[in-house]
């Protein structure tokens, strides 16, 4: 069974700008959620999405923005990048049927995103 | 409000050696669960392994066992054997309540030697 994929792996882009990230789960994954990996935050949390919607949200500005499709892909979104939003981005995925399943959470290998 | 400590921000080991890499963690929920991933300079975590607050026994996954201890909040991993390819970041996360968020450690850095 293939894993979580995420596109691209790699992305420059300059202040001011806008990237859309894109994470497939592994199949049969309903539930995909998003972190920021920073030296300085370390791992933060998001966002996730179950069903299409948005289940949960991290303490991030308007400006991070996710959605769900109904084959379980995702997206995020950054508009108006700053410097501070250089970072590994890793998207997560399980089976969660229900809120509070203990099922594992399987990451992909994270886009690494630069902001100049 | 949930919390996972890491206190050892690096640790040695020389390679057969076991290693044990500390975690202790913070919630008021009655019902939660631990997990331990390995994150390799590529950047991808690696699930290692889970520990339900409501487990019995330990879990083990292969080399990997985790030490939990639930009256002292901790949840160590114990990694039996070090091979060299076990070098990279570890960190302990923990799944809050009714929700697929996960809250992480600051992680440790372990280095295994010849």
């Amino acid at each position: 069974k293939a894993g979580v994929t995420q596109t691209p792996r790699y992305l420059i882009k300059t202040r001011g700008q806008q990237v859309t990230l894109s994470c497939s789960p592994i199949s049969g994954h309903r539930s995909v959620s998003w972190y920021q990996q920073t030296p300085g935050q370390g791992l933060q949390f998001l966002f996730e999405y179950f069903s299409e919607t948005q289940r949960n949200k991290g303490n991030f500005p308007g400006r991070f923005s996710g959605r769900q499709f109904s084959n379980s892909r995702s997206e995020m979104n950054v508009s108006t990048l700053e410097l501070g939003d250089s970072a590994l981005y890793l998207c997560a995925s399980s089976l969660a049927a229900l809120a509070g399943d203990t099922d594992t959470q399987y990451f992909g290998p994270g886009t690494r995103l630069t902001v100049l | 409000a949930q919390k996972i400590t890491q206190t050892q921000p690096g640790m040695f080991v020389q390679e057969k050696e076991a290693v044990t890499l500390d975690c202790t963690y913070d919630t008021s929920d009655p019902s939660y669960g631990l997990f331990w991933y390995k994150q390799p300079s590529s950047g991808e975590m690696i699930f290692l392994i889970y520990q339900g607050s409501y487990d019995q026994q330990n879990a083990t996954e292969g080399r990997y066992s985790l030490n939990f201890q639930k009256a002292r909040k901790s949840a160590n991993l114990v990694i039996s054997a070090s091979q060299l390819g076990d070098s990279a970041m570890y960190f302990c996360a923990m799944r809050e309540l009714y929700t697929d968020k996960l809250i992480f450690g600051t992680g440790t850095r372990l280095q295994v030697f010849p």
